[in-house]
């Protein structure tokens, strides 16, 4: 079945370490997107990426990083930097172009600071 | 970039009633508007989405939305609601020709049998 996965689904970390969340699609679709998804605020956008080796800022991007060495695959990097990572992070792909049909998303990933 | 406002956190219903929840978003130019659903423990699925033409589109689960320009708006409806509309629901927009897309803060709908 064609998909995204993210993994783990629930992730633990202590304050000053960087983590690392994974999103693979077999969609084949071009477009791929982090959200941060926290109660009462709904999906804010941390990184979205067109095409492979290239990607562009959210409205919330600090903290964050990313890399699309491959187009399967977009990891989100949680940095030391983040003030308050604890959220649920949530990874969506769409066909590029103008012909944007919506998200398909993923299962998400819970991270909690400890 | 394109935001959107959605103006009930939690609506509480009971079964039968009727359904509307606002969606309003900022944006000078052509948008793509879109209806997210997220049931308790699941995932976001689409409800509906508009591009062009009728302003009146009808989703699954007999959900529709209608665009009003002129309003910046696109309010989800649905005549007769059931239990298992209980859910989190999300407005989106995309400007036109671009694929990031801005999210409200969603609205609780919770439906009593």
């Amino acid at each position: 079945d064609g998909g995204i996965t993210q993994s783990p689904k629930y992730l633990f970390r202590k304050e000053g370490q960087n983590v690392t969340l994974s999103c693979e699609q077999n969609l084949n679709h071009d477009a791929m997107y982090w959200y941060r998804q926290d109660p009462g605020q709904g999906l804010r956008l941390i990184y979205y990426s067109q095409i492979v080796n290239d990607f562009q800022k959210g409205d919330i991007a600090e903290g964050y990083s990313v890399s699309r060495e491959k187009k399967e695959s977009f990891p989100l990097t949680v940095t030391s930097a983040q003030k308050n990572p604890t959220a649920f992070y949530l990874c969506a792909s769409s066909t590029g172009g103008a012909s944007n049909y919506g998200y398909t998303f993923g299962s998400g990933t819970r991270l909690t600071v400890v | 970039a394109q935001s959107v406002s959605q103006h009930n956190h939690h609506v509480i219903l009971s079964e039968a009633a009727s359904l509307e929840l606002g969606c309003n978003y900022s944006y000078g130019g052509t948008v793509n508007l879109f209806w997210y659903v997220q049931y308790p423990g699941q995932h976001l699925q689409l409800l509906l989405k508009y591009f062009s033409g009728d302003p009146l589109v009808k989703g699954i689960k007999g959900f529709e939305a209608e665009f009003i320009k002129s309003k910046f708006s696109f309010n989800l409806r649905k005549p007769s609601v059931q239990w298992s509309d209980t859910a989190e629901y999300f407005c989106a927009v995309t400007a036109y020709n671009n694929n990031d897309m801005r999210f409200g803060a969603g609205t609780r709908l919770t439906v009593k049998p």
